[in-house]
């Protein structure tokens, strides 16, 4: 167990459906990141946050947003769900700010768009 | 934008043969981090790398840096059926606020 809680961890909408996805960092953590993992894609960063402000940001579609609360949990923002969207998306946690450490992940939230 | 790759993308051995996986980067590291996935779950961190020409061993897995820090490998000696998964390679990008970058991975399949 990684300490990192993500939820759900399945979920099946439709085309043009909006999903949010939420993630409880390790306890301590202050940064969290998002990826997205598909089977052509391999584990691509989305985005990262530390103690609530935006820190890096990958090719996260517009689509997409996230966001980190003061009490450090974040969610994922996907909204006009595309077929292509269907994914394993990952939250992970450190307790740095530029990851000179590792990376917790979640069991990660399955989405599957129809 | 900064890429690493890494191959092979797939890898089958017999039970008890070696096995490596290389990362490959255009740039200078700063660091290169390793992860494993096994089938169905989430990656789990290895080890993390920072000094030029490192070499750490953890039982039968060996990780090395290459001298100008832009290469990295991980072996893996005697496979078993419990080595069987997907491992990354992931660099850390610090001009972009400290963005982990993750390798295409290789995965690892063990014939007993």
């Amino acid at each position: 167990d990684s300490g990192v809680t993500q939820t759900p961890k399945h979920l099946i909408t439709a085309t043009g459906q909006r999903v949010t996805l939420r993630c409880s960092p390790r306890s301590g953590d202050l940064s969290v990141y998002w990826y997205q993992q598909s089977l052509d894609q391999g584990l691509q960063f989305l985005i990262q946050y530390y103690n609530g402000e935006e820190r890096a940001k990958g090719n996260i579609l517009e689509r997409f947003s996230a966001q980190q609360f003061p009490d450090l949990h974040s969610e994922l923002n996907l909204s006009s769900l595309e077929l292509g969207d269907s994914a394993l998306y990952f939250c992970a946690s450190s307790s740095t700010i530029m990851n000179t450490g590792e990376l917790f992940f979640g069991e990660g939230s399955r989405l599957t768009v129809l | 934008g900064q890429q690493v790759m890494q191959i092979p993308q797939y890898q089958h051995v017999q039970e008890g043969e070696d096995f490596t996986t290389y990362c490959n980067s255009s740039t200078t590291l700063s660091n290169i981090q390793w992860y494993k996935q096994r089938p169905g779950g989430h990656p789990v961190f290895l080890i993390q790398l920072v000094k030029s020409g490192e070499v750490k061993k953890q039982k039968r897995l060996t990780f090395q840096f290459g001298e100008a820090k832009k290469n990295s490998s991980l072996h893996i000696t005697a496979t078993q059926t419990t080595d069987v998964g997907t491992y990354f390679c992931a660099v850390l990008i610090y001009n972009q606020g400290g963005k982990l970058i993750f390798g295409q991975g290789t995965e690892l399949s063990v014939k007993p």
